[in-house]
């Protein structure tokens, strides 16, 4: 069974950081590729970003460029997202999710970002 | 302010056809493939559609999807309680080399 769980979420003060990390069970994360999707609360989905299957190429949000970094490890079978200079609307719930059609999907981790 | 454009809501009674539109333009609908995904209350998108017009494994008939020009639809056939959800569309923008996700309808069984 396919299993994609989340963590590294938490509460961060404005100007703060937090990596996120979806580690994969039952799942090659190498062989697809992975987007990190987020969800503020009450609010529709907005993507994040992605990074290919071969690794070489990373996408991004506008409203994250600069600020996060994808990344994975294929020895460890995890995705990370590394986040630097949160800001409140960064506030949300955030998801890892891929596969072939980005059938998998994890139950997300909540970063709140406030004072 | 999101590319692709939805209904916020749509409804019908059990058994009835309901259909969701998403508006987009060239730059994602119109050159590049729309995925559909359900989100159930308090869980996470489920994709029910994609490549169009494609149904992953385990996921009922009842559902399709079609693509006309810049815009993209998916209806729901049979109509059942379970199927109270969000909905959203989704597709690659190529302009932007960003995904984007439709505003979403939120589908009612009077």
């Amino acid at each position: 069974e396919v299993q994609l769980l989340e963590s590294g979420g938490g509460l961060v003060q404005p100007g703060g950081s937090l990596r996120l990390s979806c580690a994969a069970s039952g799942f090659t994360l190498r062989n697809y590729a992975m987007s990190w999707v987020r969800q503020a609360p009450g609010k529709g989905l907005d993507w994040v970003s992605a990074i290919t299957a071969s690794g070489d190429g990373t996408y991004y949000a506008d409203s994250v460029k600069g600020r996060f970094t994808i990344s994975r490890d294929s020895s460890k079978n995890t995705l990370y997202l590394q986040m630097n200079s949160l800001r409140a609307e960064d506030t949300a719930l955030y998801y890892c999710a891929g596969g072939t059609v980005s059938e998998h999907w994890g139950q997300g981790t909540p970063v709140t970002v406030s004072s | 302010q999101s590319l692709l454009t939805q209904p916020p809501s749509v409804s019908a009674a059990p058994g009835q056809k309901v259909t969701i539109s998403c508006s987009g333009s060239s730059s994602n609908i119109g050159n590049n493939y729309v995925s559909w995904y359900q989100q159930l209350p308090g869980t996470a998108p489920k994709v029910l559609i994609y490549e169009d017009n494609k149904r992953p494994s385990g996921i009922p008939g009842r559902f399709s999807g079609s693509k006309s020009g810049t815009s993209a639809t998916l209806g729901i056939t049979g109509l059942q309680t379970g199927d109270e959800a969000d909905y959203y569309c989704g597709a690659w923008d190529s302009s932007l080399s960003a995904y984007v996700f439709g505003t979403g309808t939120k589908v009612t069984v009077l």
